[in-house]
């Protein structure tokens, strides 16, 4: 059973449209990570949320940490077809990270 | 170079076979991490430990063992392996509370 539950699974949009992806879980975490990876490749951690209402910038990227600290939202203006990649979503708790399916984005040139 | 080394990258074995998956960080960091992924599950932890010596249980440790005698090195060995076992397998180093370092993973095919 996954903790934490990631939508869309697979996104493809066209370069510079936005896209958000959305990670939800019923459980509470001490902070909540993002990482991007691309084929053949480790995942590459791109934010840390803590603090529940918490945003932060990444250049284009936006990401949300939800009052209740159980669910995050990933946003991307403008993507770029270097943003294509799977990124995944991971709630840390006693020391351990716990990861989303991960959701597939595909930015069309 | 500092950083997570995994080797091997690519393995074919065959069922009931032992096989050991080696990981190596040069950054001392306390804490090292086992995960297999595999299409539609993501990232699943199958083992990890806090310092040497110290290991524990994660998702599905079912079928692998694990030892931690340096804080260095944490290999993974599937004891009888078998096709379900077939997967990407990645180690990570972490300090307590912050980022997770992957390597770069190994593919484990087993026929």
């Amino acid at each position: 059973t996954q903790l934490l539950e990631q939508s869309p699974q697979f996104l493809s949009i066209q370069e510079g449209e936005n896209l958000t992806v959305y990670c939800n879980s019923s459980s509470v975490f001490s902070s909540l990570q993002w990482y991007r990876q691309e084929p053949g490749e480790g995942p590459v951690l791109l934010v840390t949320v803590v603090t529940g209402g918490e945003v932060k910038k990444l250049k284009r990227l936006t990401f949300q940490f939800g009052d209740a600290r159980k669910d995050s939202s990933l946003h991307i203006t403008a993507a770029q077809p270097g943003d294509t990649g799977l990124y995944l979503c991971a709630g840390e708790g006693d020391y351990k990270l716990s990861f989303g399916a991960g959701t597939t984005v595909t930015v069309r040139a | 170079d500092a950083g997570i080394t995994q080797s091997p990258r690519y393995k074919i074995t065959e069922t009931g076979r032992q096989v050991t998956l080696m990981c190596h960080q040069t950054w001392s960091h306390s804490y090292m991490f086992w995960y297999r992924q595999d299409l539609g599950h993501g990232l699943r932890l199958i083992y990890y430990s806090a310092a040497a010596d110290i290991t524990d249980k994660g998702e599905v440790p079912d079928g692998y063992v694990v030892s931690r005698s340096k804080t260095e090195n944490f290999p993974l060995t599937l004891e009888s392996a078998t096709r379900s076992q077939t997967s990407v397998y990645f180690c990570a180093s972490t300090r307590a509370n912050t980022e997770a370092f992957f390597g770069q993973g190994t593919r484990l095919t087993v026929v």
